[in-house]
């Protein structure tokens, strides 16, 4: 069974760093990209980016460009979302997904993390 | 890029069909057929239920369909049950290769 599993909910200030996971199972994880999607209080799904976990190749929404990093660790079957300083604008659900296809179908999908970014 | 455009709601009575659009630009849904339409229930995580405009992975029903026409992608439920009243996303992929969602669809089974 294809599984992603991700880490839990997260309370941070405003400046600090944070690093979120997301671990794959059932499947063989370098063979599928892992996407990252947004979605804040109350509204809809944004996506951020994505990773190629074979070779761990990013590329990013131009609305997220330059304010997160995507990485992962294939040995750990593991991917991660960070960032380096956080905004209370930061605050939202975040999903990984698995790509299950050539056009960026979202076929997997982790339970969420919740992040909450409060001074 | 902008996201796509869905409507903000949609109603219909059990035992009807309800038809979501989402219309986007030639650099996304008019360009490629890689549409995708997403149901999330409060508090949980999307499910995929169409990719490549018509295509249902293993165990959606197949009261669930979609379709394309030029830049506007749509998405059929027929036969509505109760337990379809949920927010509904569509996504396409775009010429820069990203994806972008639409807005939203909040469909109510009255």
């Amino acid at each position: 069974e294809v599984q992603l599993v991700q880490s839990g909910a997260e309370v941070k200030k405003p400046g600090e760093s944070l690093r979120i996971s997301c671990k794959g199972s059932g499947y063989s994880f370098t063979s599928y990209w892992i996407s990252w999607v947004r979605q804040m209080p109350g509204k809809g799904l944004e996506w951020m980016g994505r990773i190629d976990p074979s070779d761990s190749y990013t590329n990013y929404s131009p609305s997220f460009q330059g304010h997160v990093t995507i990485s992962a660790d294939k040995s750990i079957s593991t991917a991660y979302l960070q960032w380096s300083s956080l905004k209370a604008s930061d605050t939202a659900m975040y999903y990984c997904a698995r790509l299950t296809g050539q056009g960026y179908p979202l076929g997997y999908w982790g339970q969420g993390t919740l992040v909450t970014v409060s001074s | 890029q902008s996201a796509l455009t869905q409507p903000a709601s949609v109603s219909g009575s059990p035992g009807q069909s309800i038809t979501i659009s989402c219309t986007g630009t030639s650099s996304d849904v008019g360009g490629y057929n890689y549409v995708s339409w997403y149901q999330q229930h409060p508090g949980k995580a999307p499910k995929l239920m169409i990719y490549d405009v018509s295509s249902r992975p293993s165990g959606v029903s197949n009261r669930f369909s979609g379709s394309k026409s030029g830049n506007t992608a749509s998405l059929t439920i027929s036969g509505l049950q109760a337990e379809d009243e949920a927010d509904y996303y569509c996504s396409s992929y775009t010429s820069s290769s990203t994806l972008v969602f639409g807005g939203g669809t909040k469909l109510t089974v009255l």
